[in-house]
């Protein structure tokens, strides 16, 4: 069967920091992958998705970036992290079509002080 | 462009009634509809999907949603509430020619005993 694992679960860091945030899946091939921000428990934000290995579309500007660099690894970064930088990151796959649910990680809570 | 509403912030119910989140979605051409489940700190859990075909959709937990094409709603219902049922609910909906979902701003269920 297909998991997602996302670490760490919880992350404090200060202002100005780097952030890497890894996101990897097991059990299946060439899967779409998602990263979503979400603020207070309430809507998601998607910042980035990818369908390959290379491939990031970009949904927001901002300071954050993600990257592919295997099939089923999905990486969100930051050079320098902000105070608006805080939420619950979560990350997702699918198989790809249009019909597919998304299957979600258990997230990560970043706190900015 | 695709969007989708859910136009309560909140439902209450008892448990035993009834139960119904409502979801109206926006999108060209034919819709592909979702309903997830996220309990706290947690990720998002698919629960039903339409796609085409029977307008009764049933899915995990004995949950079921209703697509209605002239509305253009997808309503989440279950006859039963239980008191684990209470968690927050995401509609999704994504276009048949569309890159990626739209998530609803969510619904937060409390069944109270």
């Amino acid at each position: 069967s297909q998991t997602i694992h996302q670490w760490p679960a919880t992350l404090v860091q200060p202002v100005g920091s780097p952030l890497s945030l890894e996101c990897t899946v097991e059990g299946t091939s060439n899967p779409n992958l998602y990263w979503y921000r979400q603020a207070a428990g309430r809507g998601l934000q998607l910042l980035f998705y990818s369908v390959g290995i290379g491939q990031i579309s970009s949904e927001v500007p901002q300071n954050l970036s993600a990257s592919r660099p295997q099939d089923r690894q999905f990486i969100l970064s930051s050079k320098k992290l902000l105070l608006s930088d805080s939420g619950f990151y979560l990350c997702a796959w699918s198989v790809p079509g249009a019909g597919q649910p998304q299957h979600f990680g258990d997230g990560t809570r970043l706190s900015i002080l | 462009a695709q969007s989708v509403a859910q136009p309560e912030d909140q439902v209450n119910v008892a448990e035993g009634n009834p139960l119904t989140v409502k979801c109206t979605y926006s999108v060209s051409g034919n819709p592909y509809l979702f309903w997830y489940v996220q309990y706290p700190n947690r990720g998002l859990q698919f629960l039903l999907k339409y796609i085409t075909g029977d307008n009764l959709v049933k899915g995990s937990y004995g949950f079921e949603a209703e697509f209605n094409k002239s509305q253009t709603s997808f309503h989440l219902k279950k006859p039963s509430a239980l008191v684990s049922d209470s968690a927050l609910y995401f509609c999704a909906v994504r276009a048949s020619n569309a890159g990626k979902s739209t998530f609803g701003d969510g619904t937060t269920l409390t069944v109270k005993p």
